[in-house]
């Protein structure tokens, strides 16, 4: 068990410059998360992964917002036309389902200029 | 609406003291569960304990207990024999099972302070 894995671990973009974000969960899972999280609050669900077909999407979620899961495996989350307020920590966790608690990587800090 | 409320933004507890973390929850659902997480500065999520909507019994995983009163929708954490390395943002959370989605909703967090 190696963990969630994301990358990168900071990115800093100018405004209006798309990004990619990388998630790597642990091998067996076959559910994955996203999350943003701000300063003081708790994670905000973004969307979410069963295998390769994402299930679900947060209605807070604009359409600059895109994921996705080939295979089922690795998960990549990218931003276009980035803007200040998407400045945040952007969390992935995988988990095998059920009753099963989700395992959280170290998470991405965007740092829009 | 499913919603988590963390009403303590802060606490304080004594070394080798123990200490309740308030959770209060919301929901239609007759099957949900409800997990808590630690966030050290250090910015990990790590899982604490877990409580089943169905479980009789409460939840207890080493220093950790969650007291979980169903009618009164609460899903308290108890950290017994606190220590410095519990100082930490904790997390609750809820999963979701409406329409056979598996979403999870998380509280604000109260933020913990262990004292020497």
């Amino acid at each position: 068990d190696t963990g969630v894995s994301q990358n990168p671990r900071h990115k800093i973009t100018k405004r209006g410059q798309n990004v990619t974000f990388r998630c790597d969960p642990i091998s067996e899972h076959n559910r994955l998360y996203w999350y943003r999280q701000t300063l003081g609050q708790g994670p905000e669900f973004l969307t979410y992964f069963q295998n390769e077909a994402q299930l679900e999407k947060s209605r807070l979620l604009s359409d600059r917002f895109s994921a996705e899961r080939p295979k089922g495996s690795f998960s990549t989350l990218e931003i276009q036309r980035t803007e200040q307020g998407d400045s945040a920590m952007y969390l992935c966790a995988s988990s095998l389902g059920g009753n099963q608690p989700q395992h959280f990587g170290d998470g991405t800090r965007l740092s829009i200029l | 609406a499913q919603k988590i409320t963390q009403t303590q933004p802060g606490m304080f507890v004594q070394e080798k003291e123990a200490v309740t973390l308030d959770c209060t929850y919301d929901t239609s659902d007759q099957s949900y569960g409800l997990f808590w997480y630690k966030q050290p500065s250090s910015g990990e999520m790590i899982f604490l304990i877990y409580q089943g909507s169905y479980d009789e019994q409460n939840a207890t995983e080493g220093r950790y207990s969650l007291n979980f009163q169903k009618a009164r929708k609460s899903a308290n954490l108890v950290i017994s024999a606190s220590q410095l390395g519990d100082s930490a943002m904790y997390f609750c959370a809820m999963r979701e099972t409406t329409s056979g989605t598996y979403k999870y909703i998380f509280g604000t967090g109260t933020r913990l302070k262990v004292l020497a």
